[in-house]
């Protein structure tokens, strides 16, 4: 059983710039929910897909975006990137069932805005 | 809407001492209970959960943490902590229905001296 891996691991871009995050999912799971970790605090939620649907979004812009595969792996896409926006992005996938399924999460991609 | 106070922002300990890492939670609906911790330049692990039945959960190696209702606390703790115990150490609750997306806290880190 392989785990949930992230593509890249680091990337540098500057202000105004789009970037695509990837991730594969742990076999077998139908969700992937993504996070985004500023530096010397907790992840925040940024959205959900269950199923190739978005279920549900934080309180990110929609310069947010993403997209889940028929194979349930995922991609992250930022638009107009900001200072701000420099964090680690972690991808946890999960099966729901509807009983607090655990959420494995991948090493994330250290994103770093210039 | 959630959300997670973790009141220690940094906990020294001796090896072999005990240690207690403090968090309380905000929520108007039931949730789930989660403890993750994180290594240096790695994604997050999970350490263990409450779902619901006994209130006291326990992990593979040794952390133990009680979910207390009244107190809408879930304190991690360890009799007896190992040098390799350091790394930061993240609570975190999801409601019991629609997304369960992670609202976590701003994180422990726990630094195990000689």
């Amino acid at each position: 059983e392989t785990g949930v891996t992230q593509s890249p691991t680091h990337l540098i871009k500057t202000r105004g710039q789009q970037v695509t995050l990837r991730c594969s999912s742990q076999s077998g799971h139908n969700t992937v929910s993504w996070y985004q970790q500023a530096l010397g605090q907790g992840p925040q939620f940024i959205f959900q897909y269950y199923r190739e649907e978005e279920n549900g979004r934080g309180n990110f812009p929609p310069r947010f975006s993403g997209l889940q595969f028929p194979n349930y792996s995922s991609e992250l896409n930022v638009n107009a990137l900001e200072l701000d926006d420099s964090a680690l992005y972690l991808c946890a996938s999960s099966y729901e069932t509807g009983t607090g399924e655990t959420q494995y999460f991948g090493p994330g991609t250290r994103l770093l805005v210039l | 809407a959630q959300s997670v106070t973790q009141l220690d922002s940094q906990v020294p300990v001796f090896e072999e001492a005990p240690v207690e890492l403090r968090c309380n939670y905000s929520s108007s609906v039931s949730v789930y209970l989660f403890w993750y911790v994180q290594y240096p330049n790695q994604g997050l692990q999970l350490l263990l959960k409450y779902l619901s039945g006994s209130t006291l959960v326990e992990s593979i190696n040794g952390f133990e943490a009680e979910f207390n209702k009244s107190q809408t606390s879930f304190h991690l703790r360890k009799p007896s902590v190992h040098i390799s115990d350091t790394a930061e150490y993240f609570c975190a609750v999801s409601d019991r229905t629609g997304r369960r997306a992670l609202t976590f806290g701003s994180g422990t880190r726990l630094q195990v001296q000689p």
